[in-house]
């Protein structure tokens, strides 16, 4: 079955603009998160969405937002970038629901690099 | 709030070599995962450790959980040029969301 599809692979931004990342989840995977990854910092986690809910958060500013798709998709959006923001973005989808203890599964990423 | 820490944060061996990678949280973990990153790649789940003590094998990765279920490791024997990545743990605390830790970048020299 089709895994975990990021869209889109590459993206360059200036400063100040906007961006949307989009996410696909395995099918059948209604739980899907969103990390940050950077050299120095290894993977944060940004939030996760389940059932269309954001059921947990990191410690992110606001500008970092996201939602989910009745059909599970999730998109994540930047507001105000800045070139902190620059970085590998991961989505990972799972079949956790109240029961936590299932593997996730990654996409490969879109890397970000704003200028 | 929940942190996690690995050590050490790179290590070069040589082929043939042994290599261990250690976990630690702050806080009791419900369960702990392990992933593998190759260079260019995604994380990949490697396996999932939940009672207290607990020892893994997947041929040569041994995974150990601790007694307080705060702590973790991953060791591989012989290791081969195939080992090379990143090597991630996840543990899941109190805030039901995986935290992980920084990661161990693995270099095997042939």
């Amino acid at each position: 079955k089709a895994g975990v599809t990021q869209t889109p692979r590459y993206l360059i931004k200036t400063r100040g603009q906007q961006v949307t990342l989009s996410c696909s989840p395995i099918s059948g995977h209604r739980s899907v998160s969103w990390y940050q990854q950077t050299p120095g910092q290894g993977l944060q986690f940004l939030f996760e969405y389940f059932s269309e809910t954001q059921r947990n958060k990191g410690n992110f500013p606001g500008r970092f937002s996201g939602r989910q798709f009745s059909n599970s998709r999730s998109e994540m959006n930047v507001s105000t970038l800045e070139l902190g923001d620059s970085a590998l973005y991961l989505c990972a989808s799972s079949l956790r629901g109240a029961e936590m203890n299932t593997e996730a599964f990654f996409g490969q990423g879109t890397r970000l690099t704003v200028v | 709030g929940q942190q996690v820490m690995q050590i050490p944060q790179y290590q070069h061996v040589q082929e043939g070599e042994d290599f261990t990678t250690y976990c630690n949280s702050s806080t009791t973990l419900s369960n702990i995962q392990w992933y593998k990153q190759r260079p260019g790649g995604h994380p990949v789940f490697l396996i999932q450790l939940v009672k207290s003590g607990e020892v893994k094998k997947q041929k040569r990765l041994t995974f150990q959980f601790g007694e307080a279920k705060k702590n973790s490791s991953l060791h591989i024997t012989a290791t081969q040029t195939t080992d090379v990545g990143t090597y991630f743990c996840a543990g899941l605390g109190g805030t039901y969301k995986y935290i992980f830790g920084t990661g161990t970048r693995l270099k095997v020299l042939a």
